[in-house]
């Protein structure tokens, strides 16, 4: 059972346009969200994050927008370059969980995001 | 310098060998975990240790078991491999500090250890 999702599995953008990923969640406990953006032979980097208290959350030419209500977020990136070509993971946390959930990121299983000059 | 390291960067092994991937973090950090990335490119949380003291542990089959010898290492031991077990694993670290819940903190994360079982 998959409580996070990223549906689509690739998006390509032309250099310049807007690019945006989405995700969704299952899991009503959730109370914060991350990006993390991920290179070939290399580990998943940070690059976003957003509380349940808000509703969008921006960071130079990335915003993260949660719609708790509908459980979707999306990462907009813009304007999209080369250099954002990557695979983009959506994560989920619930801060208020006790136990095992403590610390605990579930992750969706991805989006690779193509950016063409 | 990197950041979080973990060895070996890929690991050929045969089915029924026990082998073990090592990860150090040169961050400070206190909390470190284990991930899986299997076939569907899911990332799922293994083990997690606070201060050396085991916080999360997932359904694993007891074949797969950490250690953590200090705050900065968190090795990986897998005994009598299966099949299944190939996939990408992944440790990363994160600090837990006074009034910012341990859920909330970033992860940083290895460049991984790919594991392929024959």
């Amino acid at each position: 059972d998959q409580q996070v999702k990223q549906n689509s599995p690739s998006l390509s953008v032309q250099e310049g346009r807007i690019s945006i990923l989405n995700c969704d969640y299952t899991n009503s406990m959730f109370d914060y969200f991350l990006w993390y953006k991920k290179y070939p032979a290399e580990g998943p980097t940070f690059l976003i994050s957003i509380s349940s208290i808000k509703d969008k959350n921006e960071d130079g030419r990335f915003t993260v927008f949660l719609n708790k209500s509908a459980k979707h977020l999306s990462l907009h990136i813009v304007p999209s370059q080369p250099g954002d070509s990557a695979v983009y993971f959506c994560a989920a946390s619930a801060f208020n969980a006790g136990g095992t959930s403590y610390g605990k990121l579930t992750f969706g299983q991805g989006t690779i995001l193509t950016v063409h000059p | 310098d990197t950041a979080v390291s973990q060895t070996p960067k890929y690991l050929v092994t045969q089915m029924g060998n026990d082998k073990s991937i090592k990860c150090e973090q040169n961050l400070g950090h206190d909390t470190m975990y284990w991930y899986k990335q299997d076939s569907k490119k899911f990332l799922k949380i293994m083990f997690s240790y606070n201060n050396k003291e085991l916080i999360i542990n997932e359904t694993v089959p007891n074949r797969f078991s950490p250690k953590s010898p200090d705050k900065a290492h968190l090795n990986l031991h897998i005994n009598s491999l299966e099949l299944g077990d190939s996939a990408v694993y992944f440790c990363a670290s994160s600090q837990a500090s006074s009034g910012r819940p341990l859920a909330k903190n970033i992860q940083y994360f290895g460049a991984g250890t790919r594991l392929s079982v024959l």
